[in-house]
């Protein structure tokens, strides 16, 4: 059982859809950080939230932590090729770190 | 300079074969870890360093030997490993204020096929 679930586990789309991957937990995480990882190379990090109810955005990508801390989701709107690759979230409880099952995301052009 | 680098980027061995996989960053971060992914997974978790010392090991098989030989610079030795173990090999590293839950930057990886 993985303390942090994400949702789609892989998902395909076109050139200019919206879509939202979720990152669930019955857990409490004092900070939650997502990554995107392209094929071949390590995860970049794209944000990290620590409030609960916190919303970010980083152009077309919107991120949200929950009220409770309990869960995150990121929205990407109008997506583009070049946002294909693995979305990651990680977060940090009980002094440990860990990583969500991750989404594998394609968007065609 | 937020860069974490690996060499090399690829590498094939037979399991009969001794090879070091190496992790280098110059950003004053104080821990550093391996980990282990395979495709479209999340990593997994393998040693973490913290001020030079080992403070983490995950169970990991002892064909796998970490060093860390000064602040900046973190070692994979290999050795008799099986074909299962081809993988991407993730370094990254953290401020390590002592407790294992900085934010992490990682390396682009080194590629691992095993024959």
């Amino acid at each position: 059982t993985q303390l942090l679930e994400q949702s789609p586990q892989f998902l395909s789309i076109q050139e200019g859809e919206n879509l939202t991957v979720y990152c669930n937990s019955s857990s409490v995480f004092s900070s939650l950080q997502w990554y995107r990882q392209e094929p071949g190379e390590g995860p970049v990090l794209l944000v990290t939230v620590v409030t609960g109810g916190e919303v970010k955005k980083l152009k077309r990508l919107t991120f949200q932590f929950g009220d409770a801390r309990k869960d995150s989701s990121l929205h990407i709107t109008a997506a583009q090729p070049g946002d294909t690759g693995l979305y990651l979230c990680a977060g940090e409880t009980g002094n440990q770190f860990y990583f969500g099952t991750g989404t594998s995301l394609t968007v065609i052009p | 300079d937020t860069e974490v680098t690996q060499t090399p980027k690829h590498l094939v061995m037979g399991m009969t074969n001794k090879k070091s996989l190496k992790c280098e960053q110059h950003m004053g971060h104080r821990a550093m870890y391996w980990y282990k992914q395979k495709a479209k997974k999340p990593p997994e978790l393998m040693f973490v360093y913290s001020y030079e010392k080992l403070s983490i090991n995950e169970s990991v098989p002892s064909r796998f030997s970490p060093e860390c030989p000064n602040s900046s610079l973190l070692n994979l030795h290999l050795h008799a490993l099986q074909p299962e173990d081809s993988a991407l090999y993730l370094c990254a590293s953290s401020q390590g204020s002592g407790r294992y839950v900085d934010t992490q930057y990682f390396g682009p990886g080194t590629r691992l096929t095993v024959l």
